[in-house]
């Protein structure tokens, strides 16, 4: 079948870093997007990934192997603000929808 | 400025009143989606809308129907609101169903069905 595998909580230090791991499973692959939600908010999309290997984007980085079925989202320099919780989603077997993870809730404290 | 508007922002129902959740954007984007959002489970897609008319169920489509007479405006209805429908629900647009196509999300109506 097809899903989305993440961790439910992430905890880091302001100026660090947090790493959010996803795994996926699908009928072929369509690329994988990173969506950040904050509490009480909408999912605001942060990142498309499709080919393998890291993808430097300076505050988020992606990293996707395709042949894991794995990707994470890797956020440098961590502030206070980037409390959130971090959606990794997959295109469906037909391509037509995203199929979301649960979403990991990374808190940073001071 | 791009955007997507959800109305009503906070609403409580009694179980079998009928419920209309509206939602509309300013980017001529011809897809247009509902998602319903639950803790622990995620976003989970009720109806995807290809443009005016083009309707196809999502992954959780009982229970609810939709209608879009104007490419902007999506509207989700429930007919008889059961207590198990109260949930966060969210609207999304993209230009097209295209690999790369970002999704962008409304703000959320809070439902509860009493």
């Amino acid at each position: 079948g097809q899903g989305v595998e993440q961790p439910d909580n992430l905890m880091s230090v302001e100026g660090t870093f947090a790493r959010v791991n996803c795994t996926y499973s699908t009928s072929g692959f369509n690329g994988l997007s990173w969506y950040q939600q904050r509490e009480g908010h909408a999912p605001v999309f942060l990142s498309y990934v499709v080919l393998d290997g890291l993808k430097d984007s300076g505050h988020f980085s992606t990293f996707l192997s395709r042949s894991n079925g794995y990707s994470y989202l890797l956020l440098t320099e961590l502030q206070i603000k980037d409390s959130a919780s971090y959606l990794c989603a997959v295109r469906d077997q037909g391509g037509r929808a995203l199929i979301f993870g649960t979403g990991t809730t990374v808190s940073v404290s001071p | 400025d791009m955007k997507v508007t959800q109305m009503p922002r906070y609403l409580i129902k009694r179980m079998g009143e009928n419920v209309l959740l509206e939602c509309g954007q300013d980017m001529s984007h011809e897809t247009m989606y509902w998602y319903r959002q639950d803790p622990g489970l995620g976003l989970q897609l009720i109806y995807i809308s290809y443009d005016v008319d083009s309707n196809s169920e999502g992954d959780i489509p009982k229970g609810y129907r939709v209608s879009r007479k104007k490419r902007e405006h999506f509207s989700l209805i429930l007919d008889s609101a059961k207590t198990n429908q109260t949930s966060v629900y969210f609207c999304a647009s993209s230009i097209g169903t295209g690999v790369q196509d970002t999704q962008y999300f409304g703000p959320g109506t809070r439902l509860l069905v009493l």
